[in-house]
């Protein structure tokens, strides 16, 4: 049984770029759901994926988007990327809909 | 808005000695908290869990107690180790909801 994997795991980038973020989620889960931590916070809920549709989104602006495949793995893109995305993104995959979600160990991206 | 909140940043114990760590939380309709825990450079690790439904939940050495009139629910750690220090992540959600809100986290370091 595989653990959830993520890549890159550092990432610097431009403001006005796009980004794309990779996630494989945990043997047997059907449900990757993507987290912005910035310093000193906790996890922030950007959206859900689950068996391919989006199943809930938190309070990010549209040029956050993502993909799930069939396979369950996933994606965050990132457009015009600005100096506050700066953060370190976790992905977490779980059987269904919450449930004990198990996380990567994420990508730290850095916008300059 | 923070629904989750970890008023505690940092605690300091002695190693052998109870960890005590507290969450608030706002909305009455969370049924459903989780504790992570986080080392650096790694994604947040599940804990222990509780539902609503119960007034505390153990498993070895953590216990986590939650008092639904007050909004509160605290992790006691007994005994402490060394291996405990990391940062400590309340999290709360609804069953069958994708939103999982997250405290700003307490760093808890355990003294040999």
């Amino acid at each position: 049984e595989t653990g959830v994997t993520q890549s890159p795991t550092h990432l610097i980038k431009t403001r006005g770029q796009q980004v794309t973020l990779r996630c494989s989620s945990q043997s047997g889960h059907n449900t990757v759901s993507w987290y912005q931590q910035a310093l000193g916070q906790g996890p922030q809920f950007i959206f859900q994926y689950y068996r391919e549709e989006e199943n809930g989104r938190g309070n990010f602006p549209p040029r956050f988007s993502g993909l799930q495949f069939p396979n369950y793995s996933s994606e965050l893109n990132v457009n015009a990327l600005e100096l506050d995305d700066s953060a370190l993104y976790l992905c977490a995959s779980s059987l269904g809909g919450i449930a004990e979600a198990f996380f990567g160990q994420g990508t730290r991206l850095t916008v300059v | 808005d923070q629904q989750v909140k970890q008023n505690s940043p940092s605690l300091s114990v002695q190693e052998g000695r109870i960890s005590i760590l507290n969450c608030d939380y706002t909305n009455s309709m969370f049924d459903y908290f989780l504790w992570y825990k986080k080392y650096p450079a790694e994604g947040p690790t599940f804990l222990i869990s509780i539902s609503s439904i119960k007034d505390k939940n153990e498993d070895g050495r953590f216990t986590v107690f939650l008092n639904k009139s007050a909004k509160h629910l605290s992790l006691h750690i007994v005994p402490s180790q060394p291996g405990d220090s990391a940062v400590y992540f309340c999290a709360a959600s609804s069953y069958n909801n994708n939103d999982m809100r997250f405290g700003a986290g307490t760093r808890l370091t355990v003294k040999p």
